[in-house]
């Protein structure tokens, strides 16, 4: 099993629709996850950090259900600047600072 | 702008050939991270490097190897170069201390083997 596994997409939505995206982890010692979004030829920046069952930012909601070690993001009303790949993001082992990065799942918002 | 820089911004060279690649860390951040992102893939680390010393390394052969400076500034090198090694190479700098969030990236060097 991979140590982060993610839906592979690509996801294509309408504008306002809400999509979700899944994520699965192998180290069920993690503590804290994370999700990067990153655009076309640009690095990673951090979207939302999840350390308890969930996090809420605007139309953004990370999901944690530590029991199925399985992470979701939700975005609703989409916006075509929506329009990215997003990583699911789990801290290597015992270090915080080493990062594994799931594969991405690439949204694009239609008009 | 997160304060982390890295050179060249793109790179071609030729299978075999040794590369380097910089990267200079937010200021205050004692810590650097590697990672190597293929083209449909995420980044993978590759190492660590805190107060000069590699601080954890990834799945990566001993032809990669890394440096850390005084002034906390890094280097990636890469012997042999192979095709598989055409890649994002992302640096990013942290704090200990600090939350493990609060990890920066910078905005990556496009190698290219041929």
């Amino acid at each position: 099993r991979k140590e982060v596994e993610q839906d592979p997409g690509p996801f294509n939505v309408p504008e306002g629709a809400t999509v979700a995206f899944n994520c699965t982890y192998s180290n069920s010692a993690s503590q804290s996850f994370f999700w990067y979004r990153q655009d076309c030829r640009k690095e990673p920046k951090l979207l939302m950090s999840v350390y308890s069952s969930g996090n809420e930012d605007g139309r953004f909601t990370a999901q944690l259900n530590r029991a199925s070690q399985y992470i979701s993001l939700l975005i609703r009303d989409s916006k075509l600047s929506d329009s990215a790949t997003y990583l699911c993001v789990v801290p290597r082992g015992g270090s915080a600072r080493q990062l594994t990065f799931g594969s991405g799942t690439q949204l694009t918002v239609l008009p | 702008e997160t304060g982390v820089t890295q050179s060249p911004t793109h790179l071609i060279k030729t299978r075999g050939q040794q590369v380097t690649l910089r990267c200079s860390s937010q200021s205050g951040h004692n810590t650097v991270s590697w990672y190597q992102q293929a083209l449909g893939q995420g980044p993978q680390f590759i190492f660590q490097y805190y107060r000069e010393e590699e601080n954890g390394r990834g799945n990566f052969p001993p032809r990669f190897s890394g440096l850390q400076f005084p002034n906390y500034s890094s280097e990636l090198n890469v012997n042999a170069l192979e095709l598989d090694d055409s890649a994002l190479y992302l640096c990013a700098s942290s704090f200990p201390g600090g939350r493990v969030d609060e990890q920066y990236f910078g905005p990556g060097t496009r190698l290219t083997v041929t």
